[in-house]
């Protein structure tokens, strides 16, 4: 199975940089996920990384080492409205495919 | 166009009782995924189903079920409710196929079980 570590909560200041790590073991990566969950919604999708390297999406960004089972999410300009959970999430070809997902990190942006 | 849909968003049971949750995906996908979600649990897989047959199943006693329908709706259900069921139930929908792409989440069903 996977086994997915993630901080529980981080706090910043507006306009700051964050950046919440995500470690993994799994015995037949597919690809990583990110998610984002603000409180009583429904997750939405952030990004996608399935080989390594760094994807950048406005002022998200994620990153991938798959030797390392490490993958980080880069927050940038801060803002109140980036205030949520943020979930990990790993595919494994020797899971079904499957969808695993980790704790989640609470974001919180302090003015 | 619409997005998942679930219902109810909240309801409440005794122990011993049973529940029916629904989902309904959003148009043209064919797959169906549904996750409990407890606090410092993160999304625990219960099951999937792609084109009316589970494809998949998690870690979760007998007492959790589901079903899928023709029209992609899907549906599950929770017998002899425990406390520990208390829970958001959230069901996603994906484009389908053997790889789970991205995930397009409901916004949940709310169980509190007394």
């Amino acid at each position: 199975g996977q086994n997915i570590d993630q901080p529980t909560e981080m706090t910043a200041t507006e306009g700051a940089i964050v950046q919440i790590n995500c470690t993994y073991q799994t015995s037949g990566f597919n690809g990583l996920f990110w998610y984002q969950q603000h409180a009583g919604e429904a997750p939405t999708f952030l990004s996608y990384n399935v080989l390594d390297g760094l994807e950048e999406k406005g002022r998200f960004s994620s990153f991938l080492s798959r030797s390392k089972g490490y993958s980080y999410l880069l927050l940038k300009e801060l803002q109140m409205k980036d205030s949520a959970s943020y979930l990990c999430a790993v595919r494994d070809r020797e899971n079904d495919y499957k969808l695993s997902f980790g704790a989640g990190t609470t974001v919180t942006v302090r003015a | 166009k619409a997005g998942v849909t679930q219902t109810p968003r909240y309801l409440i049971k005794t122990r011993g009782q049973q529940v029916t949750l629904s989902c309904s995906p959003i148009s043209g996908h064919r797959s169906v995924s549904w996750y409990q979600q407890t606090p410092g649990q993160g999304l625990q897989f219960l099951f999937e189903y792609f084109s009316e047959t589970q494809r998949n199943k998690g870690n979760f006693p007998g007492r959790f079920s589901g079903r899928q329908f023709s029209n992609s709706r899907s549906e599950m259900n929770v017998s002899t409710l425990e406390l520990g069921d208390s829970a958001l139930y959230l069901c996603a929908s994906s484009r389908g196929g053997q790889v789970t792409g991205e995930l397009f989440f409901g916004e949940g069903s709310r169980l509190t079980v007394l």
